[in-house]
């Protein structure tokens, strides 16, 4: 049963860079694709990106500019750096994997979240 | 203001059956699957439907998925007080090339 944990700071200030890792245990790496998923407070779900097994990347288009996705095949991790934060960015991070499929697939599983808040 | 337009909420009582509609348009429902998450309190979503209809092992056969030209439903036949939860329709957006949410429905158990 493949899990993913993931990790990083949880308190940013302002114009910091967030970083977050997600580790991949108990399945194989190779021939997905990997992604981030945030939540706000309160709010929906907002798609960030993700990076397949050729090294790809798929940026949503109102978070390009400050969004860096890549992966570290050699520990079954892949990252998330996200630049210039604001209070907007304050969100619950969630990582994912998506199987590989044709009909460009789904999210399972999902990582346990991580709470970032950035305050001044 | 989500791509995918859901209600806000839903509610219903044990035993009944109730569904939650997700509108899109031709980039993405229309011409991608749709695919379903829980979110129950507290707890990261987890996928219920995938490929429009098909459920994933564990998932109870009481949640169905469907979907027809830019819209898609998820219907909760025989619904049960664990079922109350946030529910997540999503599809790939071919204008945005990117997965698009809809902004989620508050299912009550009454």
């Amino acid at each position: 049963q493949v899990q993913l944990q993931q990790w990083g700071a949880g308190l940013l200030k302002p114009s910091q860079t967030l970083s977050l890792t997600c580790a991949v245990y108990g399945g194989s790496f190779s021939g997905y694709s990997w992604s981030w998923i945030r939540q706000p407070p309160g709010k929906g779900l907002e798609w960030i990106g993700e990076i397949n097994h050729s090294g790809s990347t798929n940026y949503n288009p109102s978070l390009k500019s400050r969004v860096t996705i890549s992966v570290d095949t050699s520990k079954n991790q892949f990252s998330l750096k996200l630049t210039s934060v604001t209070a907007a960015d304050t969100a619950v991070y969630y990582c994912a994997r998506v199987p590989p499929s044709l009909l460009r697939g789904w999210f399972d599983p999902w990582g346990q979240g991580t709470l970032v808040t950035v305050s001044s | 203001q989500s791509v995918l337009t859901q209600p806000p909420s839903a509610s219903g009582t044990p035993g009944q059956r109730v569904t939650i509609s997700c509108s899109g348009s031709s980039s993405n429902i229309g011409s991608n699957t749709v695919n379903w998450y829980q979110q129950l309190p507290g707890t990261a979503p987890k996928l219920l439907i995938y490929n429009n209809n098909q459920r994933p092992s564990g998932v109870p056969d009481r949640f169905s998925g469907s979907k027809s030209g830019t819209s898609a439903s998820l219907a909760i036949s025989g619904v049960q007080s664990e079922d109350e939860a946030d529910y997540y329709c999503a599809a790939w957006d071919d204008n945005l090339n990117g997965r698009v949410f809809g902004g989620g429905t508050k299912l009550t158990v009454l």
